[in-house]
């Protein structure tokens, strides 16, 4: 069964820092490109970043260019989100979804809240 | 950045109705879109691909449509667990965008 589990999230105050991770099993993981997707409490899904499937290629929307970076390890089959300079917008839950063959998201985690707040 | 705009916000309509749903862009995106559903406190799943392609488990009441800039998710006869919030969502172009939802909820 496919799974992705995510991590870390937490409360932090702002211009603090947390990393989050996704931990995949069930599929090959480094078969496949990942993306991180957020949602702000009572707010629409916004397409924060994502990777290619050996790590060479990575894409951010520009509110955290700078300031976020993605990465993976395929051979523990986890991807991260190391967020620096966190900033208030930034609370939001965060899914780890897989790309798929169809090209589109095709599997979500139950995602991690992150909270930035003083 | 492709801003998609989603219409209507909110589809009030009763188990067994036909729900069409619009989804506009502001350029092409070719066939490079997707739906995804959203109930609460769960995460999205996908529903279609490429614009009118069923994801794997999907019923098939429901069905997508459209190239370019106009798309349409339409959902032939309202079962009670289809009422939640619909994403339209396109990888033609980084950054990578949704339109902003339309719920589907009960007349």
């Amino acid at each position: 069964e496919v799974q992705v589990v995510e991590s870390g999230g937490g409360l932090v105050q702002p211009g603090g820092s947390l990393r989050l991770s996704c931990v995949a099993s069930g599929f090959t993981f480094g078969d496949y490109s990942m993306t991180w997707v957020r949602q702000a409490p009572g707010k629409g899904l916004e397409w924060v970043s994502s990777i290619s499937e050996r790590g060479g290629d990575s894409y951010y929307r520009d509110s955290v260019k700078g300031r976020f970076i993605i990465s993976r390890d395929n051979s523990g089959n986890t991807l991260y989100l190391q967020m620096n300079n966190l900033r208030v917008e930034d609370t939001a839950n965060y899914y780890c979804a897989r790309r798929g063959w169809s090209g589109a998201m095709d599997y979500w985690g139950q995602g991690t809240l992150v909270t930035v707040s003083s | 950045e492709i801003v998609l705009t989603q219409s209507p916000d909110t589809l009030s309509l009763s188990p067994g109705e036909r729900a069409t749903l619009s989804c506009r862009a502001s350029q092409s995106v070719g066939r490079y879109l997707a739906w995804y559903q959203q109930k609460p406190g769960q995460a999205p799943r996908l529903l279609i691909y490429d614009a009118s392609n069923r994801a794997t488990g999907i019923p098939a009441r429901f069905s997508g449509s459209g190239s370019g800039t106009d798309f349409t998710l339409t959902i032939s006869g309202l079962d009670p667990e289809d009422f939640a919030v619909y994403y339209c969502h396109q990888r033609y172009q980084w950054p990578r965008t949704f339109g902003q939802g339309t719920k589907v909820e009960i007349k």
